[in-house]
């Protein structure tokens, strides 16, 4: 069970736009900074978002970020069969002085 | 640009020890904190262990604490994981990752291919 909570799976057409929540509490995401990351298949995971709505260089603006209170939201639009992959969000745990991610959540092109 | 390269992996029987090595390049490693975190397979991302910039403090998740160690030699731009009293569940791809800055709160912003630990007998 982790401590952030994800959707397992979402999907959308190919050009659409898809959310993927992440819940967690005032402990984590509530005081902490929310990092995104997307793992393709059989890859390491690379960094989307971070400081909850930033992209770091090379991330194309399809690619966005929010926060409200104890929930973190990732936005994708224009969906590409490409962004077929597993996304997970990230945050340090303050009440726990450890780091947590969400179970992930594997997105489909349709 | 940012490598970093874990090495170790391998198959180990329950109750023994593995230590795991990451080569960190295209960064200043002595200033960044560095995390260890863990996948097993078809699982999703477990968060392992951090060390802060200058190896004075680390956290542990509660499932590995006491039995793995996070240290680094800032002399030799490289970060390890001593592994002991290793378990089925431990049986994990190991990712090497940097931190977003000097402290252990941060984010991680690059990480390693991954080095696979088997534990079996």
């Amino acid at each position: 069970q982790s401590v952030l909570t994800q959707p397992p799976s979402v999907s959308a057409a190919s050009g659409q736009k898809v959310t993927i929540s992440c819940s967690g509490s005032s402990s984590n995401i509530g005081n902490n900074y929310v990092c995104w990351y997307q793992q393709l298949p059989g890859t390491a995971p690379k960094l989307l978002i971070y400081d909850n709505n930033k992209r770091p260089s090379g991330i194309p603006d399809r690619f966005s970020g929010s926060k409200s209170g104890t929930s973190a939201t990732l936005g994708i639009t224009g969906l590409q069969t490409g962004d077929e992959a597993d996304y997970y969000c990230g945050t340090w745990d303050s009440s726990l002085s450890a780091g947590v991610f969400g179970g992930g959540t594997k997105l489909t092109v349709l | 640009q940012v490598q970093l390269v874990e090495s170790g992996g391998g198959v180990v029987q329950p109750g023994r020890s593995l230590r795991l090595s990451c080569a960190a390049s295209g960064f200043t490693f002595s200033n960044y904190g560095m995390h260890w975190v863990r996948q097993a397979p078809g699982k999703g991302l477990e968060w392992v262990a951090v060390i802060l910039y200058d190896g004075s403090d680390e956290y542990y998740a509660d499932s590995v604490k006491g039995r793995l160690t996070i240290s680094r030699d800032n002399s030799k731009n490289t970060l390890y994981l001593q592994m002991n009293s290793l378990r089925g569940d431990d049986t994990a791809v190991y990712y090497c990752a940097k931190g977003d800055y000097s402290g252990y709160d941060g984010g991680i912003d690059y990480w390693g291919q991954g080095t696979l630990v088997t534990v079996s007998s």
